[in-house]
């Protein structure tokens, strides 16, 4: 079955670049489904960012979208997330997830704690 | 503020049922049947278990059941046990402009 595993660095400066890489294994990432991000700040809920298609379509969370670049890099069967500018408010637990159907995140990975701190 | 309304908690006891509502607009609940709701207990990822307003996917309890009534939908545990004790969060498309909201999310108590 499909598995999911974010990797990339946990601590991140305030002003910087967010990077994150979400391997894909058991599946392809060619398969008909799209490929997601989802954050969690600490304590609150849970906020949709965005999702890919192997194709390299992309749709973005309007309130992030400025700050947000989502990527597929199909040799290597994974997907990335950049998010510019950060400040502590994007502090997270940054999950991604794969989409079945449109709002429906079927597959998730364990979750990558991202602090912005100086 | 989430774009879709959840009460922040809800109890109940082993065996009774609870519902949680999920309150949207016309222009993401109301419009589509593309709901889904997410169990997630601490410091784990969410689980989907409930996708298009009412199906439940393979290995998920037959205990779970969703409902959508105008621009609210609802998630139903009947029989509660002590494993349901968990955050629980809905989920709805919203149109090709803002594409996906999730509720605040509501924790369920099991007393």
């Amino acid at each position: 079955q499909v598995q999911l595993q974010e990797s990339g660095p946990g601590l991140v400066k305030p002003s910087g670049t967010l990077s994150l890489t979400c391997a894909v294994s058991g599946g392809s990432i060619s398969s008909s489904n799209w490929w997601s991000w989802v954050r969690q700040p600490p304590g609150k809920g849970l906020e949709w960012i965005g999702e890919i298609y192997h194709s390299g379509s992309t749709n973005y969370n309007p309130s992030l979208k400025s700050r947000v670049t989502i990527s597929v890099d199909k040799s290597k069967n994974q997907f990335s997330l950049k998010l510019s500018s950060v400040t502590a408010a994007d502090t997270a637990v940054y999950y991604c997830a794969r989409t079945d159907i449109v709002a429906t995140l079927d597959v998730w990975g364990k979750g990558t704690t991202v602090t912005v701190s100086s | 503020q989430s774009a879709l309304t959840q009460p922040a908690s809800v109890s109940g006891s082993p065996g009774q049922s609870i519902t949680i509502s999920c309150t949207g607009t016309s222009s993401d609940v109301g419009s589509y049947n593309l709901v889904s709701w997410y169990q997630q207990h601490p410091g784990k990822a969410p689980k989907l278990m409930i996708y298009e307003v009412s199906k439940r996917p393979s290995g998920v309890s037959n205990r779970f059941s969703g409902s959508k009534s105008g621009n609210t939908a609802s998630l139903t545990i009947s029989g509660l046990q002590a494993e349901d004790e968990a955050d629980y969060y809905c989920c709805s498309y919203a149109g090709s402009s803002t594409y996906v909201v999730f509720g605040g999310g509501t924790k369920l108590t099991v007393l």
